[in-house]
């Protein structure tokens, strides 16, 4: 299994600020994603981070909204940029370990934008 | 939108009684996997199944899927105070670096 970390874990943020999320895996991982979680909803991806090079978005989200990095396989950000209170969500990192397919989630940031 | 689906939406037991939650999905898939979420945190991986498998069991834990219907069902034995929760099931698709998709989950909650 893959130990998952974020900073941090709650920010209360003004309109048209960015923040950014920081996400420690405690091993090496193939694959890295992020996904938002809006108010009693369920999952959505936002990304997957690719190591060294830029991010694969979903329908919906670009790059200049939520930029990504992933300098190496343990380490991503994600940056929400201009914030209005739509943004308001819980933001997971998420990774998957060769082999066995499983994914695993960290603890998530949970943000609200007034 | 959601590749998954689960019925229902949510489930009210007795503590002690079994809780089965199920899970639909539309395309093909590489494997299934289970999660749960207590309130507004993040998600514990439960067991995966894969495409090939038909029933895999964890402690209380049983799921079953049936790629033929296109379904999955997860079923909690002996539910106790503690299960009350969020539960989601993620298709992990065959295409795409096999990215996950979730269902919009269930809501269960153990009364005492």
């Amino acid at each position: 299994s893959a130990v998952i970390s974020q900073k941090p874990s709650r920010d209360i943020c003004q309109r048209g600020t960015s923040l950014t999320i920081q996400c420690q895996v405690d091993s090496q991982v193939t694959m890295m994603f992020w996904y938002r979680q809006q108010p009693g909803q369920s999952l959505t991806l936002i990304a997957t981070a690719n190591q060294g090079s830029e991010a694969t978005y979903e329908s919906g989200f670009v790059i200049d909204k939520f930029p990504i990095s992933r300098p190496n396989l343990t380490f991503s950000t994600l940056t929400v940029s201009n914030m209005s209170p739509e943004d308001s969500s819980i933001y997971l990192c998420s990774a998957r370990t060769s082999g066995t397919g499983e994914q695993f989630f960290g603890p998530g940031t949970r943000l609200t934008v007034l | 939108s959601q590749q998954g689906e689960e019925d229902p939406q949510a489930l009210s037991i007795q503590e002690g009684e079994n809780a089965t939650m199920n899970c639909s999905y539309k395309t093909s898939i590489n494997n299934l996997q289970w999660y749960r979420q207590n309130s507004g945190r993040g998600l514990v991986h439960l067991i995966l199944i894969r495409s090939n498998e038909r029933e895999k069991h964890s402690g209380r834990l049983r799921v079953t899927l049936d790629t033929s219907k296109k379904s999955s069902s997860l079923l909690i034995t002996a539910s106790r105070a503690a299960d009350t929760a969020s539960y989601f099931c993620a298709t992990a698709l065959i295409q795409g670096a096999q990215k996950l998709v979730f269902g919009q989950g269930t809501r269960l909650t153990i009364n005492p």
